[in-house]
């Protein structure tokens, strides 16, 4: 499968704080997919882009799929306790079926 | 209710024992898929199936194997081949449009 470099590793914030996430390939995807992973359990689709430069979003998380078709982007406004998790960029490429996933962005948000 | 089940959500096993890992869903979604996660990677591919007695290697088969006599069931089982098997096993499914759907995990453990 496909190498997403997802960035950046964790982060550490304080309630209230935006924050932002992103994710490149060397290739070119047709899709691209941001899940949230919870501890022990599987992940759960946010939001998923299927256009370039397409900007969608749900509820106070946005993300976008970049116009190179090798990146995409989500921001998290006004972050709460509960956005606490691992977050996943995945997607597909012209030639391939399943989903490559990036490595996850670890987020940790303080009261 | 609809959705992915995997069983058991904990299981244990002894080196150089077979193990097979359930999943189960009433989606009515033709492809399924399963993934291995480890302590801070991202998922990697196991295995997938597009349709019933038809399945494809993923990036990481070695040591695993897989049925799918029905729709509804991708059972994966980790044999005594696969070296490090302790990881966190994640059953998914999608309906062709490349949104995937988790089931809760399996973690199995080697002792």
């Amino acid at each position: 499968g496909q190498q997403l470099n997802q960035s950046p590793q964790s982060m550490f914030i304080q309630e209230g704080e935006d924050v932002s996430m992103n994710c490149t390939s060397s290739s070119i995807f047709n899709t691209w997919l941001w899940y949230k992973q919870d501890p022990g359990e599987g992940p759960v689709l946010l939001i998923a882009l299927y256009k370039a430069g397409e900007l969608t979003s749900n509820g106070r998380l946005t993300a976008q799929f970049g116009t190179t078709r090798k990146d995409s982007f989500l921001n998290i406004s006004a972050s709460i306790p509960s956005d606490v998790g691992i977050y996943f960029c995945a997607g597909v490429t012209n030639s391939g079926y399943a989903l490559n996933f990036g490595k996850g962005t670890s987020l940790l948000v303080t009261p | 209710d609809g959705g992915i089940t995997q069983s058991p959500k904990y299981l244990f096993r002894k080196e150089g024992q077979n193990v097979t890992l359930s999943c189960e869903q009433n989606l009515n979604h033709d492809a399924m898929y399963w993934y291995r996660q480890d302590p801070g990677q991202g998922l990697r591919l196991i295995y997938y199936s597009q349709i019933v007695n038809d399945f494809q290697k993923g990036d990481i088969a070695e040591g695993y194997s897989v049925s799918r006599e029905k729709k509804e069931s991708f059972p994966l089982t980790v044999t005594s081949a696969q070296k490090n098997p302790t990881a966190f096993y994640l059953c998914a499914t999608d309906r062709g449009s490349t949104e995937a759907f988790f089931g809760q995990g399996t973690r199995l453990t080697v002792v």
